[in-house]
């Protein structure tokens, strides 16, 4: 079965830095990647995700991701944050065909941004 | 376009009583989850559905916890009775292509 891990429970910032979330996962094959993130009292929106092709994945709010196959990572990133980004970071792994639909998330990464 | 629409927002309930809680997935979505968020496990699949069959239902904790899925745009999971370990926000999920959309959540109270 496969896994998630987020070795960091809370991250703190400040406004304008740049931001790497880490995300390790554990699965025998290329899964499908996912990063969403959680406003309090929101449900969970979808950043970006990764199914195949350009390792490098772009998404909304200026965030991106890289897959690395070797490391069995896909860690997020923003060269800058704004106050509006301090959430709860998830990340996902889905499992093709068919399975990616059907997915497991990490423990989560708290954001809070110093302005 | 209309999202996953959950209800209700907020439920507080005694122990004991029946929890009924609904979910509407996106129009044209063909499979729909149940997730549960604690501060304990975080998000816990509990049951997901593909074209309204229940397809994997091992992670409903008890028999206390039902989900049904009558027709393509309505499904309801179940808790009789609701104890206070039950306590929790209650995702509704769909998807079409691997990306799961998220409701907003039900946050349910059980005293």
């Amino acid at each position: 079965a496969q896994s998630v891990t987020q070795p960091d429970i809370h991250i703190t910032v400040s406004e304008g830095a740049s931001l790497e979330l880490r995300c390790n996962y554990s699965y025998g094959a290329t899964p499908y990647l996912f990063w969403y993130v959680q406003s309090p009292g929101q449900g969970l929106q979808l950043l970006l995700k990764y199914f195949s092709g350009d390792t490098l994945v772009q998404g909304i709010k200026g965030f991106e991701a890289e897959f690395k196959r070797s490391q069995s990572s896909f860690n997020l990133r923003k060269p800058s944050v704004h106050w509006s980004d301090a959430a709860e970071y998830f990340c996902a792994v889905g499992t093709p065909p068919g399975g990616g639909n059907k997915l497991t998330f990490g423990t989560g990464t708290q954001l809070k941004v110093e302005l | 376009d209309a999202g996953v629409i959950q209800s209700p927002r907020h439920e507080v309930t005694e122990m004991g009583q029946e929890v009924t809680l609904r979910c509407k997935p996106i129009s044209g979505h063909d499979y729909l989850f149940w997730y549960r968020q604690t501060m304990m496990r975080g998000l816990e699949l509990l049951i997901y559905f593909n074209n309204n069959v229940p397809i994997d239902d091992s992670g409903m904790p008890e028999d206390r916890f039902s989900a049904k899925m009558p027709n393509a745009s309505f499904s309801t999971l179940k808790i009789q009775p609701s104890e206070p370990r039950d306590s929790a926000v209650y995702f509704c999920a769909s998807s079409v292509t691997g990306e799961l959309f998220f409701g907003e959540g039900s946050r349910l109270t059980v005293l």
